[in-house]
C-alpha cells in the first residue's frame, strides 16, 4: 500500500480565498483523522471520521472549516475564507480497529495564507 | 481536561548513550499511551504503544514505561545513534470510543557524534 496520500503538498494562497486539502486513507482503515500542526500549539486534532461518518468535530476552530468524507477512500478539509492564522501543516491520518491503534500519517500539506 | 506534557527543551546526547524522554499526563490514566517519531517535513510515525496495565514495553533499542502513580511515561533509546535524531511525540487515548488521541508538543532529540 502507498500509505496515506495527501494533496497538495504545499499550498500558498491569499487571505479570503477558499482552500481545499485532500486525503486518501489506507485501504481498509475505518478511521480518518485531520490534524493541524503549528510550532505554538503542536499537533491538534480537528475532526475524525469512523466509517465515513464524522464522529467528533470539536477541534474544528470555527465555521470557516469544514470536512467531508464522501466515501471510504477520500476526504477533504476545506477552509473558506482562509486567514493568515490558518497557516500551518495539515496532516491526515488513518487507522484500523483493534491492534495497536496506531495511526498512519500522511506527508502533510503545508498551507501558507498571505 | 486531558492534558499531556513533554519537555519542550531539546535533548542533546552523545552517540552510544541512552536517551530518556519524559511524558506527563494529568487527571485519570489513559487506557494507553503511544509514542511517535517525527522527522522534519514528514508526518509522525508510530513506534510503540503501552497499555495502562503494562509497566514496560520493549522493541529493539526502544523501551517505554508507564507509571500510573507518577502519571508519567518514559521513553528510552539505548545505544543511541545520530539517525535517532528526530522529534518524539507522546500521545494519550482520550475518553470514549474510537482511536482519538491527544498529542504532546514533542521533544526534539539530537544525537551527536
Amino acid at each position: 500500500d502507498a500509505g496515506v496520500i495527501q494533496s497538495p503538498r504545499h499550498e500558498v494562497t491569499e487571505m479570503g480565498q477558499e482552500v481545499t486539502l485532500r486525503c486518501k486513507p489506507i485501504s481498509g482503515h475505518d478511521y480518518l483523522f485531520w490534524y493541524r500542526q503549528t510550532m505554538m500549539r503542536g499537533l491538534e486534532l480537528l475532526i475524525y471520521f469512523n466509517n465515513n461518518v464524522p464522529i467528533d468535530d470539536s477541534g474544528m476552530p470555527e465555521d470557516r472549516f469544514s470536512a467531508k468524507m464522501p466515501n471510504a477512500s477520500f476526504s477533504t478539509l476545506k477552509i473558506q475564507p482562509s486567514e493568515p492564522r490558518d497557516s500551518a501543516v495539515y496532516f491526515c491520518a488513518s487507522s484500523a480497529v483493534g491492534g495497536s491503534y496506531e495511526q498512519y500519517f500522511g506527508p502533510g500539506t503545508r498551507l501558507t495564507v498571505t | 481536561s486531558q492534558k499531556i506534557e513533554q519537555n519542550s527543551e531539546a535533548l542533546n546526547i552523545q552517540e552510544g548513550k541512552t536517551a530518556t524522554l519524559t511524558c506527563n499526563y494529568t487527571n485519570y490514566s489513559p487506557a494507553y499511551l503511544q509514542w511517535y517519531r517525527q522527522d522534519p517535513g514528514r508526518g509522525p510515525v508510530f513506534l510503540l504503544l503501552i497499555r495502562e496495565n503494562e509497566k514496560e514495553k520493549r522493541k529493539e533499542r526502544l523501551k517505554v514505561t508507564f507509571d500510573t502513580t507518577l502519571k508519567q511515561s518514559l521513553f528510552h533509546i539505548t545505544a543511541s545513534q545520530p539517525a535517532d535524531s528526530a522529534t518524539y511525540l507522546c500521545a494519550r487515548k482520550t475518553t470514549g470510543g474510537g482511536n482519538k488521541l491527544t498529542f504532546g508538543t514533542g521533544t526534539q532529540l539530537k544525537v551527536e557524534l
